[in-house]
């Protein structure tokens, strides 16, 4: 067990959909980071947050849009989805936001779109 | 641009053999560089990382990994391989220049077998 964790677990909804996951980090982590895994992109990375504020961004659409709350919990939006959006979606902490700091995963959300 | 590579889909082992898992990367300037394990339903786990120093980085659960500047490499090895150490394995890199994101390889599956 990493200490981060992600809900739901499981997503299941239609297309055009929004939907919002979630996700705590390891307690005393600053930085959260979010990640897609799908068959045909792997793993890829869509944003970082530290300490509330954007610190990186990835190949993350228009379509999806992230924050992080001052008690440092993050929440990944995503909206108008598509079928192509059906992915695993991880969250990933660490304790400082410098690239040299490894990151703790969560367990992910598996979201499908219908 | 920056890339890791993962040259096998899957590498297969017998158990108590050695093994190594390949990964080759591009970036400018000097690399950090991580291995991370996926198993089955899970999120990813650190294994390792090569900031600077030693070019053989000692991990998580036996593996060691060795920096190898003049070939672009950082292969996964462990001395004798385990059937619990069946898994997908995933190389990322970062520049530690300008970026703060972490790019990960394709994975590659080991399977080790009795």
């Amino acid at each position: 067990d990493s200490g981060v964790t992600q809900t739901p677990k499981h997503l299941i909804t239609a297309t055009g959909q929004r939907v919002t996951l979630r996700c705590s980090p390891r307690s005393g982590d600053l930085s959260v980071y979010w990640y897609q895994q799908s068959l045909d992109q792997g793993l890829q990375f869509l944003i970082q947050y530290y300490n509330g504020e954007e610190r990186a961004k990835g190949n993350i659409l228009e379509r999806f849009s992230a924050q992080q709350f001052p008690d440092l919990h993050s929440e990944l939006n995503l909206s108008s989805l598509e079928l192509g959006d059906s992915a695993l979606y991880f969250c990933a902490s660490s304790v400082g936001g410098e690239s040299y700091n490894e990151q703790f995963f969560g367990p992910g959300t598996r979201l499908t779109v219908l | 641009a920056q890339s890791v590579a993962q040259p096998e889909d899957q590498v297969n082992v017998a158990e108590g053999n050695p093994l190594t898992v390949k990964c080759t990367y591009s970036v400018s300037g000097n690399p950090y560089l991580f291995w991370y394990v996926q198993y089955p339903n899970r999120g990813l786990q650190f294994l390792l990382k090569y900031i600077t120093g030693d070019n053989l980085v000692k991990g998580s659960y036996g593996f060691e990994a060795e920096f190898n500047k003049s070939q672009t490499s950082f292969h996964l090895k462990k001395p004798s391989a385990l059937v619990s150490d069946s898994a997908l394995y995933f190389c990322a890199v970062r520049d530690k220049g300008s970026s703060y994101k972490l790019i990960f390889g394709s994975g590659t599956r080991l399977l080790v077998r009795p």
